[in-house]
């Protein structure tokens, strides 16, 4: 099962937004409802942004949503903020795999 | 607060062997799906094994299939993790995770295992 695909880097001025793409395959992240989002500060745990392409958890900011089309899911993250700036790894169940995780972007706020 | 802290990493030699510890709380650990995740230097997160409810479906990614196993310990709310014949490509930081329907709600803060000689 090979990595999803998102984009090395990703910046944004404080307030703007900013999109970053997860590009799977039929057999994962477009078979599937299962899309996932997940927030890492280098050293400590990542933290679950999104879950079921577009839910948000308790505590998560609206300023975080997701979407899926195809094979491609996207998390976008409106109003920057200089704590926003982090790595950001998508995830999708892939049935037997069972589960496979983005390539990672990092997020930049200038 | 939910809390899920490793331990057991550390410098083993390559062929060596180690057993890594997630220790939970917080939260009801036999509902949960619990899984491994590892982080190699300078890469991306990648999932290595999952263990069900009640331990007795277990789950590995094909790099570690035949070396790894994993177990969980209900009354002691603990993970583990024992990884045998280590390779320098095992070389991570280890993560374990707690999953309710197919995400992974709560995260460790990892613990750094390295295979050199």
């Amino acid at each position: 099962q090979s990595a999803l695909t998102q984009p090395p880097s990703a910046s944004g001025s404080p307030g703007q937004s900013v999109t970053i793409s997860c590009t799977g395959a039929s057999s994962d992240v477009g078979r599937y409802g299962y899309v996932s989002w997940y927030q890492h500060h280098p050293g400590k745990a990542p933290k679950l942004m999104i879950y079921d392409v577009s839910k948000r958890p308790s505590g998560v900011p609206d300023r975080f949503s997701g979407s899926k089309s195809g094979n491609t899911a996207s998390l976008t993250v409106s109003g920057l903020q200089a704590e926003d700036e982090a790595d950001y790894y998508c995830s999708s169940y892939a049935g037997s795999t069972p589960f496979v995780f983005g390539t990672g972007t990092k997020v930049t706020v200038l | 607060e939910v809390q899920l802290v490793e331990s057991g990493g550390g410098l083993v030699q390559p062929g060596g062997s180690l057993r890594l510890s997630c220790a939970a709380s917080g939260f009801t650990f036999s509902s949960y799906v619990m899984h491994w995740v590892r982080q190699a230097p300078g890469k991306g997160l990648a999932w290595v094994s999952r263990i069900i409810h009640d331990g007795t479906i277990t789950t590995y990614a094909d790099s570690v299939r035949g070396r790894f196993t994993i177990s969980r310990d209900s009354a002691k709310k603990t993970l583990y993790l024992e990884m045998n014949s280590l390779r320098a490509e095992d070389t991570a930081v280890y993560f374990c995770a707690a999953d309710i329907e197919y995400k992974f709600d709560y995260w460790g803060q990892g613990t750094l295992v390295t295979v050199s000689s």
